[in-house]
C-alpha cells in the first residue's frame, strides 16, 4: 500500500497567517491527490482534487500544488472558519489511503 | 442537492454482525462508484471498500477482506456494508461517500453512523 505522511501533525498559528501543510507519498502518485477539511463531529469536506484543482465553492485562499511524491496545501490567509483537521488522500492505486491528518489550531 | 444518509450503526459484541445502509438522493445513483470510509474515535480516516456502479466490481482494505461485504441496490438508491466477525478495532464512525470514478476522491459524504464493538 502507498503510505501518505503529513507534516506537521499539529500546526499552531494565528488568524491571517499563511499556512502550509505537506503530504508525502511513499511512491509516485502523479497528481492523483485530494485534500479534505474536517471539523469536529462533522464529515470531511473536499477542498482540492488532482493535486491543484479547487472544488466548486471552496474559497480561493485554499490552493494545492505538487506532483509525484510531494504535495502541499496552502491557506493564504487563515480565517477563523479554517480551524480544522486537514487530510490528504491518494487515489492512484487501491488501497486508497489517507494521510494521518494535520490539526490547525490557534497559537 | 446531493444527500447521503447512513443508518444501522450501534453497539455489537465482538464476533457479531451489523449491516449499515446509506440512502442516496439528489443525483443519479447508478452513474457513480460508491464507497465506505471509517474513522476510529480520535483517529484519522481509513478507506474501507468501494463498489462499481452496477455492483460488478468491489475493492476492500486488507483488514476487512473476508469479513465485510459492500453492496448496492440501484432500484432503492441505497448502498450497504455487511460487517461480520466484528472486532474491537472496527469501532468507528462509518461514512458513505460518492466517488467520481473507479479510483478517485470522494466529493460528497454522509454524516456518518457510529459502530461500537464491545463486550
Amino acid at each position: 500500500d502507498i503510505q501518505m505522511t503529513q507534516s506537521p501533525s499539529t500546526l499552531s498559528t494565528s488568524i491571517g497567517d499563511r499556512v502550509t501543510i505537506t503530504c508525502r507519498a511513499s511512491q509516485n502518485i502523479g497528481s492523483w491527490l485530494a485534500w479534505y477539511q474536517q471539523k469536529p463531529g462533522k464529515a470531511p469536506k473536499l477542498l482540492i482534487y488532482k493535486a491543484s484543482y479547487l472544488e466548486t465553492g471552496v474559497p480561493s485562499r485554499f490552493s494545492g500544488s505538487g506532483s509525484g511524491t510531494e504535495f502541499t496545501l496552502t491557506i493564504s490567509s487563515l480565517q477563523p472558519d479554517d480551524l480544522a483537521t486537514y487530510y490528504c488522500q491518494q487515489y492512484d492505486v487501491y488501497s486508497l489511503t489517507f494521510g494521518g491528518g494535520t490539526k490547525v489550531e490557534i497559537k | 442537492e446531493v444527500q447521503l444518509v447512513e443508518s444501522g450503526g450501534g453497539l455489537v459484541h465482538p464476533g457479531g454482525s451489523l449491516r449499515l445502509s446509506c440512502a442516496a438522493s439528489g443525483f443519479t445513483f447508478t452513474s457513480y462508484w460508491m464507497t465506505w470510509v471509517r474513522q476510529a474515535p480520535g483517529k484519522g480516516l481509513q478507506w474501507v471498500a468501494s463498489i462499481k456502479q452496477d455492483g460488478s466490481e468491489e475493492f476492500y482494505v486488507d483488514s476487512v477482506k473476508g469479513r465485510f461485504t459492500i453492496s448496492r441496490d440501484n432500484a432503492k438508491n441505497s448502498l450497504y456494508l455487511q460487517m461480520n466477525s466484528l472486532r474491537a478495532e472496527d469501532t468507528a464512525v462509518y461514512y458513505c461517500a460518492r466517488m467520481t470514478g473507479w479510483r478517485s476522491y470522494f466529493d460528497y459524504w454522509g454524516q456518518g453512523t457510529l459502530v461500537t464493538v464491545s463486550s
